[in-house]
């Protein structure tokens, strides 16, 4: 089955620019992800797919802000120019024998 | 515009039936498929199992297999998540995720919290 490792938190002042990792297993490197926001007391809210070559499509009305780059086994989410609503958990989510997801990466905007 | 619109929050005694839905809009709704999403309070997200409205075909997560039912109506564009015995373990948050072929999910619903408790 599918592994999607993600880091439990990550922080980054307002203003900046942060870079959130998903890993996949290494029997899956090749794989595309999506990545998904869960803000508090909001829905989920989709933001891309990703390839393995760092190609993604984005969902309608996410900000340019956002965007996703790849290297081997790792996917990355960019947020670039921090807002305080970006605080948020984040996770990454692809599929195998089901859909797996990530264990989610809790950003916090300092 | 793709819309995922969820049933409002329920709650529940232990041993109670329910069936929460999910409309979708905005898009053939029989060509996508319709995946249920589990999050129990301070934790992450758990996939439950997925559905193809066009004939039913239905996969559920081994986690959730006999556990829960998924069921659609195609005329209404309504998908459905059932539990017939309602535990106070399955309090949680349930989002329905529309998906394409591979399964990535690109659009949810905005979640239905079921409470169950005594």
């Amino acid at each position: 089955q599918v592994v999607l490792t993600q880091s439990p938190s990550a922080s980054a002042s307002l203003g900046a620019s942060v870079k959130l990792t998903c890993t996949l297993d290494s029997g899956h490197s090749t794989y595309a992800i999506a990545w998904h926001q869960l803000q508090p007391e909001r829905g989920p809210r989709y933001l891309m797919n990703l390839d393995s070559d760092g190609s993604h499509t984005k969902g309608a009305g996410i900000p340019d802000r956002f965007s996703g780059s790849s290297s081997g086994a790792e996917r990355y989410l960019i947020i670039s120019s921090l807002q305080s609503e970006d605080e948020a958990d984040y996770y990454c989510q692809t599929w195998g024998t089901g859909t797996v997801f990530g264990g989610g990466t809790k950003l916090t905007v300092l | 515009e793709v819309q995922l619109v969820q049933s409002g929050a329920e709650v529940k005694k232990p041993g109670e039936s329910l069936k929460i839905s999910c409309r979708g809009s905005g898009y053939r709704f029989s060509s996508y498929w319709i995946g249920w999403v589990r999050q129990m309070p301070g934790r992450g997200l758990e996939w439950m199992g997925i559905i193809y409205p066009g004939d039913s075909d239905a996969r559920y997560s081994p986690a959730f297999q006999g556990q829960v039912t998924f069921s659609v109506d195609t005329s209404i564009t309504t998908a459905y998540l059932q539990w017939s015995s309602l535990k106070a373990s399955d309090s949680a948050r349930y989002y329905c995720a529309r998906s394409g072929g591979t399964w990535l999910i690109d659009s949810w619903g905005q979640g239905t919290l079921v409470t169950v408790s005594s």
